[in-house]
Parts: C-alpha cells; sequence; structure tokens
C-alpha cells in the first residue's frame, strides 16, 4: 500500500507564481488534512476536509485555496506564492477526525 | 505560547543508552495524547496514542507515560540504536474541537 502519495517532492518558485500541491490516500479513509512544518515550530493545521465535500480552515489558511476532489486527493493552491510561504508540507489522512493521522512524506517548497 | 512544550530541543546520546523525552501540555480538556517518530525527509509516524485512563504505553522499545492530572507526558527509548535518529513529536487533542497541537519536537541524534 502507498498510503499517503504527495507530488511533487521538491518545488522552486518565484514570487508571485502559482502552484498546486498534490495530494492522495489509498487507505479509504474520510478526512484529510494539510499541513506545513517551520523550522522550530510543530506543524500548524492549514486546512482540512473532515469528509468527502467538505473542507474547513485550519490554523494558518491566509494565502491558500483547497480542493476535496474525491474521497482519495485532495490538493492545495498557492495563488501567488509570497517567500513566507516556504516550507515543508504535509498532507495526512485518517479514518475521522481525532483518530490516528497518517502522514505522507512532504513537498519542500522553496518560494523566490 | 504553544500549548504543547518538549524538552530537550535536541539530545545527543551514545547508542545503546536510554534516553527520556518530555512532553507538557495546556491543551484541554484533553482528548488524546501521540507520540511521533520523524525520520528526516520523511513525515510522521505514529509510534503510541494514550487516552486519558492510560498511564503507560509500550511498542517494542519505546515506552510512553502520560499524567493527565500534571499534564505530562514521556517517551523513553530503552537500548538505542542508529535508526532511532530522527525527531519526536509530541500530539495532543482536545475533546471538545477536532484541534491536534503539535509540539515542535525533539531532535535525537544516536553516535555509534
Amino acid at each position: 500500500n502507498a498510503g499517503v502519495t504527495q507530488t511533487p517532492k521538491f518545488q522552486v518558485l518565484k514570487t508571485g507564481q502559482s502552484m498546486t500541491l498534490q495530494c492522495a490516500q489509498d487507505m479509504n479513509h474520510n478526512s484529510m488534512y494539510w499541513y506545513r512544518q517551520d523550522p522550530g515550530m510543530g506543524l500548524r493545521l492549514i486546512y482540512y476536509s473532515a469528509s468527502e465535500g467538505t473542507t474547513d480552515k485550519g490554523e494558518v489558511p491566509n494565502g491558500y485555496n483547497v480542493s476535496r476532489l474525491n474521497k482519495r486527493e485532495f490538493s492545495l493552491r498557492l495563488e501567488s506564492a509570497a517567500p513566507s510561504q516556504t516550507s515543508v508540507y504535509f498532507c495526512a489522512s485518517s479514518p475521522y477526525r481525532q483518530v490516528l493521522v497518517h502522514f505522507g512524506d512532504g513537498t519542500r517548497l522553496s518560494i523566490l | 505560547k504553544n500549548q504543547v512544550e518538549q524538552s530537550p530541543q535536541s539530545l545527543i546520546i551514545l547508542e545503546g543508552k536510554n534516553c527520556t523525552l518530555q512532553c507538557n501540555y495546556t491543551v484541554s480538556p484533553f482528548s488524546n495524547l501521540r507520540w511521533y517518530k520523524q525520520d528526516t525527509g520523511r513525515g510522521p509516524v505514529s509510534l503510541t496514542i494514550m487516552t486519558f485512563s492510560e498511564n503507560t504505553k509500550s511498542n517494542g522499545r519505546y515506552t510512553a507515560t502520560l499524567d493527565a492530572d500534571t499534564k505530562q507526558s514521556s517517551l523513553h527509548i530503552t537500548a538505542s540504536q542508529l535508526s532511532d535518529s530522527a525527531s519526536y513529536i509530541c500530539v495532543v487533542s482536545a475533546h471538545n474541537n477536532n484541534d491536534m497541537r503539535f509540539g515542535a519536537g525533539t531532535r535525537l541524534t544516536v553516535k555509534p
């Protein structure tokens, strides 16, 4: 089983460019999440989707949009990238919220 | 102030030695506490999950303890191996919402 798959693994953008981070899970989980991880800080929730068809803002949603395309896929879009969005982005999934969460291996994003 | 504080920030030990990592939290009302291991360049992987009624839980050489009265948890690693080199993250969830609060992690280095 692949678990949670994120693409791309690495990306460099220029300020103002847009891009979409892709995430797919093959565990039939209802809930999916996007986090960012910055040095010296805990993972912070950007957006989550409790179930197919729903999305909600997390702790740090500004500058991001999400789409829950179907039960398997949850994408994160940066419309106009800023240097402050340089980070490692993790997608995760769980059967329901508050239950064990499975993480992908991250997308390392640098914005110049 | 982060609701989950971990100490130490980093730790270096010799292979074969034991170590204990600490997690203090203020998240309330408490639902569960999880310890994750994050290898460099990878996503976090769950080690243990503990609920209010559990004081101790083991997973191989990893033993987690929980004192819900003092809001403290520890992760004890016995007979460390080089492969234990990683960041260890404490995550606490509250009952009244779906938030998971992440500690910044302890970076453990095991040297031969």
